[in-house]
């Protein structure tokens, strides 16, 4: 079966230091890939995502993300992070079912400090 | 319009309570989801409508039906609840073999 870890649980950085959240997936093909925010209580957000082609994806809120096939990864990144990107960050799967079956990760929680 | 409307945004619900959620999208999206999230979880998926017919169900327990009246509407309805099935509950649509959008979730409360 298809598995996400995203092996950070909890990462704090400073305001505008640059980020890395690592996302490693365990499948035969490649899958489709996303990135998705939560803050507290309320829904996910989608930052990114990658189907096919280039493997370097440029999201919303100055996010990027970098397809490796060999490494099986997907990492995000940010240059300079801003106060509000303190939430919760899940990486996801979608396998089978013509891509219907999502499967996320554990989450990273981002803190950022002044 | 790419937005996914739950209703309500708060349920607090006695074990011996039916109640029901709903969700609602406009963008002509084909598939529909229910997720369950316990905090500090991620989102765990509970079942997938594609055209309108039940695609993917992941042995949820039959105290959560699903239905999909059109292409537009999600309920999920509760009956029998244990306190264990708090949880914020996510309603997402896509298009078929796309990314997924989702609503603002029904915080749910069982008591």
């Amino acid at each position: 079966a298809q598995s996400v870890t995203q092996p950070d649980i909890h990462i704090t950085v400073s305001e505008g230091a640059s980020l890395e959240l690592r996302c490693n997936y365990s499948y035969g093909a490649t899958p489709y890939l996303f990135w998705y925010v939560q803050s507290p209580g309320q829904g996910l957000q989608l930052l990114l995502k990658y189907f096919s082609g280039d493997t370097l994806v440029q999201g919303i809120k100055g996010f990027e993300a970098e397809f490796k096939r060999s490494q099986s990864s997907f990492n995000l990144r940010k240059p300079s992070v801003h106060w509000s990107d303190a939430a919760e960050y899940f990486c996801a799967v979608a396998v089978d079912n013509y891509g219907q079956n999502f499967v996320f990760g554990p989450g990273t929680r981002l803190s950022v400090l002044p | 319009d790419t937005e996914v409307t739950q209703t309500p945004k708060h349920l607090v619900m006695g074990m011996t309570n039916k109640k029901s959620l709903k969700c609602e999208q406009h963008m002509g999206h084909r598939a529909m989801y229910w997720y369950k999230q316990k905090a500090k979880k991620p989102p765990e998926l509970m079942f997938v409508y594609s055209y309108e017919k039940l695609s993917i169900n992941e042995s949820v327990p039959s105290r959560f039906s699903p239905e999909c009246p059109n292409s537009s509407l999600l309920n999920l309805h509760l009956h029998a609840l244990q306190p264990e099935d708090s949880a914020l509950y996510l309603c997402a649509s896509s298009q078929v073999d796309r990314e997924a959008f989702f609503g603002q979730g029904t915080r749910l409360t069982v008591v």
